[in-house]
């Protein structure tokens, strides 16, 4: 079955610098979010979005925005990189139909900052 | 908002069975999941509970009682390939998209 698909699988960047972060959704799948996730931490919660609208905004700082296109792709766009964005970045997908959706993680993008 | 605690860390003997306990606070319940994740991997989908009681899947179980916040997940016939951090998630009535996770258990299968 088809699966969340991340890319790239993993960035290196330089301090003050952008980075983008593509996601693909479980085909049918409405609802995207983002997570990230420092070493030997759980997954913080940035932002999501329903239907191509944000729909949920968690600890997504300022110099970080996103946003869901038509084709319902997703992509997280980070700037004025800090040596603390280091960390492991998740994106997941849902469906707000039937009872009981979970969200199924992609396998993530590895950001390291120098 | 959410508070969902789990133990730090766990060992357990290869074959044995062990139990993860969970226990949350929330202002608005709608489920109860739980994911296993390996180090640098994501998190993947073991169960979910949205009622009482016991829901088996193979050698996973998970259990919930909403009365008292209480939610575990059994592992039976532990095997080395299950040493990884389980993470108990809560899901929020009042925001259908929003998960919030606990910190994680590691656990630590030994032979």
């Amino acid at each position: 079955a088809a699966g969340v698909i991340q890319s790239p699988r993993h960035l290196i960047k330089e301090k003050r610098e952008t980075a983008t972060l593509k996601c693909y959704p479980i085909p049918r799948h409405d609802t995207v979010y983002w997570y990230q996730q420092g070493p030997g931490q759980d997954p913080q919660f940035l932002i999501s979005f329903y239907e191509k609208m944000q729909s949920d905004k968690g600890s997504i700082p300022d110099r970080f925005s996103a946003q869901q296109f038509s084709d319902y792709h997703s992509e997280l766009n980070m700037s004025s990189l800090e040596l603390g964005d280091s960390a492991l970045y998740f994106c997941a997908s849902s469906t707000r139909q039937g009872v009981g959706n979970t969200i199924y993680f992609g396998e993530g993008s590895w950001l390291t900052v120098v | 908002g959410q508070n969902i605690d789990q133990p730090t860390e766990m060992t357990a003997t290869e074959g044995a069975i062990v139990q993860i306990n969970c226990t949350y606070q929330t202002s608005g319940f709608n489920g109860l999941f739980w994911y296993q994740q390996h180090a640098g991997e994501a998190p993947t989908f073991l169960s979910y509970n949205v009622l009482d009681g016991l829901e088996e899947k193979g050698r996973f179980s998970s259990f919930l009682s909403r009365s008292k916040g209480y939610s575990y997940l059994l592992l039976k016939e532990l095997q080395m390939k299950d040493s990884a951090s389980y993470l108990c998630a809560v899901r929020d009535i009042y925001n259908f998209n929003k998960f919030y996770f606990g910190s994680g258990t590691k656990l630590n299968v030994k032979p």
